[in-house]
């Protein structure tokens, strides 16, 4: 596609459930990335494709959060019994090659009740 | 490990006045810089990187940034900036060798007043 989807743009969620976020790469681009955007705290890094393998799972904040990628296209991030704490934007990027810096997503905004 | 610090996390500016935006980074390799802007309930879009060669790097938007390796700095400069330029502005980082992913600071609120 012309950019990085992510669907869905809004998502508001009871404490305890689990959400799936999914993540449409820009077509050919090997690298996708997962950040988390909260109020104030700039991005953190949660993980990182590359095909479809992940050789950094350092940033996902606990065994509650998953990813996976597959066809070296479409991710998907799974969170499972949500907190309140989980509430944030949740940022997807892809990257042909790292000097081309990433494209990223318009996000999706978590909200845990 | 890299890291960034955005020293302001938030500038009001005049319109049509310069602004800078000051990044500071920490290293113990060569690195690539960028400077990213998030507009409201939107994704982040790349303004500029220095990847090597000439120090000056020009962006979209007007925008541009010097990177000083002895002061570890890569500032973000506009010389007259206008209200659509508010927006929140992000420098990164990351190693020049490897796959390290980009760190990212936290943030800058340039907030331009009319």
């Amino acid at each position: 596609g012309a950019g990085v989807s992510q669907s869905p743009s809004n998502k508001v969620t009871e404490k305890g459930k689990d959400v799936e976020l999914r993540c449409d790469p820009i077509s050919g681009h090997t690298a996708l990335y997962w950040y988390r955007q909260s109020l104030g705290q700039g991005l953190e890094f949660l993980i990182y494709f590359q095909g479809n393998s992940a050789p950094d799972k350092s940033g996902l904040p606990s065994d509650r959060f998953s990813a996976e990628r597959t066809g070296g296209s479409v991710s998907t991030l799974t969170i499972q019994r949500t907190q309140q704490e989980d509430s944030a934007v949740y940022l997807c990027a892809s990257s042909r090659d790292r000097n081309y810096g990433y494209t990223f997503g318009s996000g999706t905004r978590l909200t845990v009740v | 490990a890299q890291s960034v610090t955005q020293l302001d996390s938030q500038v009001p500016v005049f319109e049509e006045a310069p602004v800078e935006l000051r990044c500071n980074y920490s290293s113990s390799v060569s690195v690539y810089l960028f400077w990213y802007v998030q507009y409201p309930n939107q994704g982040l879009q790349l303004l500029l990187k220095y990847l090597s060669g000439s120090t000056l790097v020009k962006g979209i938007n007007g925008f541009e940034a010097e990177f000083n390796k002895s002061q570890t700095s890569f500032h973000l400069r506009k010389p007259s900036v206008h209200i659509s330029d508010t927006a929140e502005y992000f420098c990164a980082v990351s190693p020049v060798s490897g796959n390290t992913p980009l760190v990212f600071g936290k943030g800058t609120r340039l907030s331009v007043i009319a």
